[in-house]
C-alpha cells in the first residue's frame, strides 16, 4: 500500500527559482493538505483541498500556489523561492477533517 | 483558532522507564491524533483518538474531551522510541486541517 507519496525527498533551490512539489494518494480520499515544518516547531497548514477543483488557504499560504485537477494529485508550487521557504514540507490526506489523516514522507527544501 | 499545548517540551529517560506525555487543547475537538516523528523525519501515526482510550502494544492513549486534554503513555521505553511526539487536533472551525502542538522531544538513553 503506497498511501501518500511525495517527490522529491530533497531539493536545493536558488533564490528566485521555481519548483513544484508533487503529492499523490491512492486511498481515494477527498481531502488533501500541504503543511510545512520549521525547525523545532509543529506543522503549519499551507493549503488544503476538499476535492478535485476546490482548494483553500490555510494558516501560511503566502508564496505558494496549489491545484487539484484529480482526486489523487495535489501539487504545491513555489513561484519565486525565498530563504524563508526553507523547510520540510508534508502532504497529507483524509476522507474528511474528522477522520484520521495520513502523511507522506516529507520533502526537505533548502533555498540558498 | 484552537490552541494546542504539549508538555513536557523535552524528556530524557533511561531504557525501560515509563513516561506520560500531555496535550491540552483550548476548544472541543472532532479529531485528535498522536504522531511520532522519528529521527529520519517521518511522521508515524500512533493513535486517532478524539475521545476514550486505546492501546497498541507498549503505547496507550487517553483523551478526556470534556476536560480538553489527551495523554500518551509509553511503557518500558526502548531507544527506538526516541524522537518527537506530536499531538494534533481539528476543532471544526476555520481551515479544515489539523492544528499541531510544538511536540515533546523524547530521548531514550541505553
Amino acid at each position: 500500500n503506497a498511501g501518500v507519496t511525495q517527490t522529491p525527498k530533497f531539493r536545493i533551490l536558488k533564490i528566485g527559482q521555481s519548483m513544484t512539489l508533487q503529492c499523490t494518494q491512492d486511498m481515494n480520499h477527498n481531502y488533501m493538505y500541504w503543511y510545512r515544518q520549521d525547525p523545532g516547531m509543529g506543522l503549519k497548514l499551507i493549503y488544503y483541498s476538499v476535492g478535485a477543483g476546490i482548494t483553500d488557504k490555510g494558516e501560511v499560504p503566502n508564496g505558494y500556489n496549489v491545484s487539484r485537477s484529480t482526486t489523487e494529485d495535489f501539487p504545491l508550487r513555489l513561484e519565486l523561492a525565498a530563504p524563508s521557504q526553507t523547510s520540510v514540507y508534508f502532504c497529507a490526506s483524509s476522507s474528511n477533517p474528522n477522520t484520521e489523516a495520513f502523511f507522506g514522507q516529507g520533502t526537505r527544501l533548502t533555498v540558498v | 483558532g484552537i490552541q494546542v499545548e504539549q508538555s513536557p517540551p523535552d524528556l530524557i529517560l533511561q531504557e525501560g522507564a515509563n513516561s506520560t506525555l500531555r496535550c491540552n487543547f483550548s476548544d472541543s475537538v472532532n479529531n485528535l491524533q498522536w504522531f511520532h516523528q522519528n529521527p529520519w523525519g517521518q511522521l508515524i501515526n500512533l493513535f486517532y483518538i478524539p475521545s476514550g482510550t486505546k492501546q497498541n502494544g507498549r503505547l496507550s492513549a487517553t483523551t478526556v474531551a470534556t476536560e480538553r486534554y489527551s495523554l500518551l503513555y509509553i511503557s518500558s521505553s526502548q531507544t527506538t522510541d526516541s524522537g518527537v511526539y506530536f499531538c494534533a487536533v481539528y476543532s471544526g472551525g476555520g481551515a479544515d486541517g489539523l492544528t499541531f502542538g510544538k511536540g515533546t522531544h523524547l530521548i531514550i538513553q541505553p
